[in-house]
C-alpha cells in the first residue's frame, strides 16, 4: 500500500529545477509532502486533497491529479536550503497516511 | 513550544526486555501516530489513535501495543523487544485534513 516515489535520488545545482513523483495503486483522499534532513524530524510542506483544496508552504508547488492517483512535487530554482529527503504520504478514506521510501534531494553550490 | 514531545530520545535495551516510550502533545489534537523508520522503507506506520481510548493497527503493529488514556499522552510498548525493532520511532499529531508535525524521534536500539 505504500505510494511509488521517483526518482529515488537526485543531484541539482543552485537555481535549477526538479520534479518528484508520487503514485498510488488505491484511490486517494489526499497527498502530503514531507522534508526531512539527516538526524531530524520530518516536516510538512503541503498537503493536496481530493477537489482540488492544498495547503502548505507559500514557496512549494505541487499537483494531484485525482483520476491516475498521482502526485508531483515541483521545486524551483533550487537553494542550498533544499536539500534533504522528501516524502510523500498517500491517504485513502480513513485516518492515516502510508509514506513512499523518499527521494534524496542534493542541491550544490 | 514544539507542542509535541517524545521521551525518551535515546533508549538501548536488551533483547527480551518491554520497553515504553511515550508521546506527549499539547496541541489537543485528535489524531496520533506511532511511525518507525528504516533506511529504505521510508516511514512505516504503527499504530495510531483516533481519540481517548480509540486506537488501531497500522501496517506493522506485530509486536506492538499502545494506550490514550488522556488526549495528550500516547505510549508505545514493546512488549518484548527484538533485535529487529532497532530503529527510530516517531510520533505525530494531526488534525483531520491537515498536515502531520512530527516529534523528534526516540533511537532505539535493541541489543
Amino acid at each position: 500500500q505504500q505510494p511509488v516515489q521517483s526518482p529515488q535520488a537526485v543531484i541539482l545545482r543552485e537555481g535549477e529545477d526538479a520534479v518528484i513523483n508520487c503514485s498510488s495503486s488505491k484511490a486517494l483522499y489526499s497527498v502530503h509532502w514531507y522534508r526531512q534532513k539527516h538526524g531530524e524530524a520530518p516536516v510538512f510542506l503541503m498537503i493536496l486533497l481530493k477537489g482540488g483544496e492544498q495547503k502548505g508552504h507559500e514557496k512549494i508547488s505541487a499537483s494531484f491529479n485525482e483520476k491516475k492517483q498521482q502526485s508531483s512535487l515541483y521545486l524551483t530554482a533550487s537553494q542550498l536550503s533544499y536539500s534533504g529527503t522528501y516524502f510523500c504520504g498517500t491517504e485513502r478514506d480513513d485516518y492515516k497516511l502510508s509514506f513512499g521510501a523518499g527521494t534524496t534531494v542534493t542541491v550544490r553550490a | 513550544d514544539a507542542g509535541i514531545t517524545q521521551s525518551p530520545r535515546h533508549k538501548v535495551t536488551e533483547t527480551g526486555t518491554p520497553v515504553t516510550l511515550r508521546c506527549h502533545q499539547t496541541e489537543n489534537h485528535r489524531y496520533m501516530y506511532w511511525y518507525r523508520q528504516d533506511p529504505g522503507h521510508g516511514l512505516r506506520l504503527i499504530h495510531y489513535s483516533y481519540g481517548v481510548k480509540d486506537t488501531d493497527k497500522g501496517e506493522v503493529s506485530d509486536g506492538y501495543s499502545v494506550s490514550r488514556s488522556k488526549t495528550e499522552d500516547f505510549l508505545l510498548t514493546l512488549e518484548s523487544a527484538t533485535s529487529s525493532q532497532t530503529s527510530v520511532y516517531f510520533c505525530a499529531i494531526s488534525e483531520r485534513r491537515e498536515g502531520y508535525t512530527f516529534g523528534s524521534g526516540t533511537r532505539l536500539t535493541v541489543v
